[in-house]
């Protein structure tokens, strides 16, 4: 089973729809969760960092983590065409100096 | 403004040739990263630092070499011995432990 486990799409909605991208995790150890929006031919760009279980919302979008599950989930609202992009789920137990990434999931948002 | 420089945007590559891919941070980040970005396979880790003059490998640092001789700059120098060396390379940089990572944009690395 790999560490981290992401649906790798394609994702297509219509513009104003909300989106759930999500990311599965097996090593309980992990407390510290990211994800990163990363446009094509571009350098992924921090989004959302949490820690531990719970929700972080900033804007149109929202962070949610269930350690329970090992699941975590990312939600844009209103979603707008320039949202079209790659997002990867990042995580990291306490202590580590590196991140597990997901592959990430592709995501078009259709005006 | 704050951020990470990856030079060149792109690069080509002979047979047999070496060739050096530059990264420069000014966040004053202690922590720098390179990876390796294929398609389907996300990013794979390389090389990190955690300080100056010194540096890990990290999961397919084979075929590759890097530098760490000040805080700002990373180099990462992919060898004749990397037998498949195209794809796009990106290097970060974080403050430490359990911190996220801040990515440059990335050299996309083509063999001629």
């Amino acid at each position: 089973q790999k560490e981290v486990e992401q649906d790798p799409g394609p994702l297509s909605v219509p513009e104003g729809a909300i989106v759930s991208l999500n990311c599965t995790y097996s090593n309980s150890a992990f407390q510290y969760f990211m994800w990163y929006r990363q446009y094509s031919r571009k350098g992924p760009e921090l989004l959302m960092y949490t820690y531990s279980s719970g929700n972080k919302e900033d804007g149109r979008f929202t962070a949610q983590v269930d350690k329970s599950s090992k699941y975590i989930s990312l939600f844009i609202r209103d979603s707008q065409p320039s949202d079209s992009a790659t997002y990867l789920c990042a995580m990291t137990q306490g202590g580590s100096e590196k991140l597990v990434f997901g592959k990430g999931t592709k995501l078009t948002v259709n005006p | 403004d704050g951020g990470i420089t990856q030079s060149p945007k792109y690069l080509f590559r002979k047979e047999g040739q070496n060739v050096t891919l530059s990264c420069e941070q000014n966040l004053n980040h202690d922590a720098m990263y390179w990876y390796r970005q294929d398609p389907g396979q996300g990013l794979r880790l390389i090389y990190y630092s955690q300080i100056v003059n010194d540096f890990q490998k990290g999961d397919i640092a084979e075929g590759y070499s890097v530098s760490r001789e000040k805080k700002e700059s990373f180099p990462l120098t992919v060898t004749s011995a990397q037998k498949n060396p195209t794809a796009f390379y990106l290097c970060a940089s974080s403050i430490g432990h359990n911190q996220p990572q801040h990515f440059g944009d990335g050299t996309r690395l083509s063999i001629l």
